[in-house]
C-alpha cells in the first residue's frame, strides 16, 4: 500500500521567516496530494491541495510543489505568523476508475511553531 | 453553511462495550470517510462511503464497521471495545473527489 514520509517532525521559525515541510510517497499511481492544518482540539483543515497534472500551486502565503518523478511534494509557507503555529499533515491518494480520493494516506505530521 | 458535524464530542466507554459514532456531512456532500487518530499511529483510514455503499476500507479488524444512510449521514460502530481503541475518530465529507472537509471528531476513551 501507499506510504507517506513527512519531514521534519518539528519545525521552529521566527515570525516573518519561511517554513518548508517535505513529504515523499511510495505509490507512483497517487495523483492527489492535500495538505491539512490541525489546531488543538480541532479536526484537520484543508489548506491547499494539488493534483498530479500540476507542478505548483499557490494561495497567498502558501504554496505546494510536486515532483512526480522523485515522488515528493512540499509545502511552503512564507511570511509566517504566530497563528500559523499548528500541526501540518501531508497526504496522498489516488483515483482511478471507480476508486476515489477518499482513502487518504497521511504523513506523521509536523509541529510548526512560529515565535513572535 | 454548516460544516461536518460529529456527535458526541466526547465518550467514555468500558472495555467490552460497543459504541456508535455519528457524522452529518456538509449538505450536498455524498462521500463520507472515517479516520482514527492516535499519537502513536497518526491518522489512519477506516472506511469510505458513497451513496450508501462502502467504496474503500482500511486495515482495521471487523469490530470496526460503518454505514451510510440515504441522506448521506454516516455512523461507525466499534464492538467489543479494547483499550487500544481509545482515539480521536474523525469524519470527513466531500462534494467531489478530493477536497475533504473534516469534522472536529469524537474523542473516545476506553477504560
Amino acid at each position: 500500500g501507499e506510504n507517506v514520509e513527512q519531514h521534519p517532525s518539528t519545525l521552529s521559525v521566527q515570525e516573518g521567516d519561511s517554513a518548508v515541510i517535505k513529504c515523499t510517497y511510495s505509490d507512483s499511481a497517487s495523483n492527489y496530494f492535500p495538505w491539512y492544518k490541525q489546531e488543538l482540539g480541532k479536526g484537520p483543515q484543508l489548506i491547499i491541495d494539488i493534483r498530479s497534472n500540476v507542478g505548483e500551486k499557490k494561495d497567498q502565503r502558501i504554496a505546494v510543489t510536486l515532483n512526480k518523478t522523485a515522488k515528493h511534494f512540499s509545502l511552503h509557507i512564507t511570511e509566517t505568523q504566530p497563528e500559523d503555529s499548528a500541526v501540518y499533515f501531508c497526504a496522498a491518494s489516488r483515483s482511478a476508475g471507480g476508486t476515489s480520493y477518499g482513502k487518504l494516506t497521511f504523513g506523521q505530521g509536523t509541529i510548526l511553531t512560529v515565535h513572535p | 453553511k454548516a460544516g461536518v458535524t460529529q456527535t458526541p464530542r466526547y465518550l467514555i466507554k468500558t472495555r467490552g462495550q460497543q459504541v456508535t459514532l455519528s457524522c452529518s456531512p456538509i449538505s450536498g456532500h455524498r462521500s463520507v470517510s472515517w479516520y482514527q487518530q492516535t499519537p502513536g499511529q497518526g491518522l489512519q483510514f477506516l472506511f469510505e462511503y458513497f451513496s450508501e455503499t462502502q467504496r474503500n476500507k482500511g486495515n482495521f479488524p471487523g469490530r470496526f464497521s460503518g454505514r451510510q444512510f440515504s441522506n448521506s449521514r454516516s455512523e461507525m460502530n466499534v464492538s467489543t471495545l479494547e483499550l487500544g481503541d481509545s482515539a480521536l475518530y474523525l469524519c470527513a465529507s466531500s462534494l467531489q473527489e478530493g477536497g475533504y472537509t473534516f469534522g472536529s471528531g469524537t474523542r473516545l476513551t476506553v477504560v
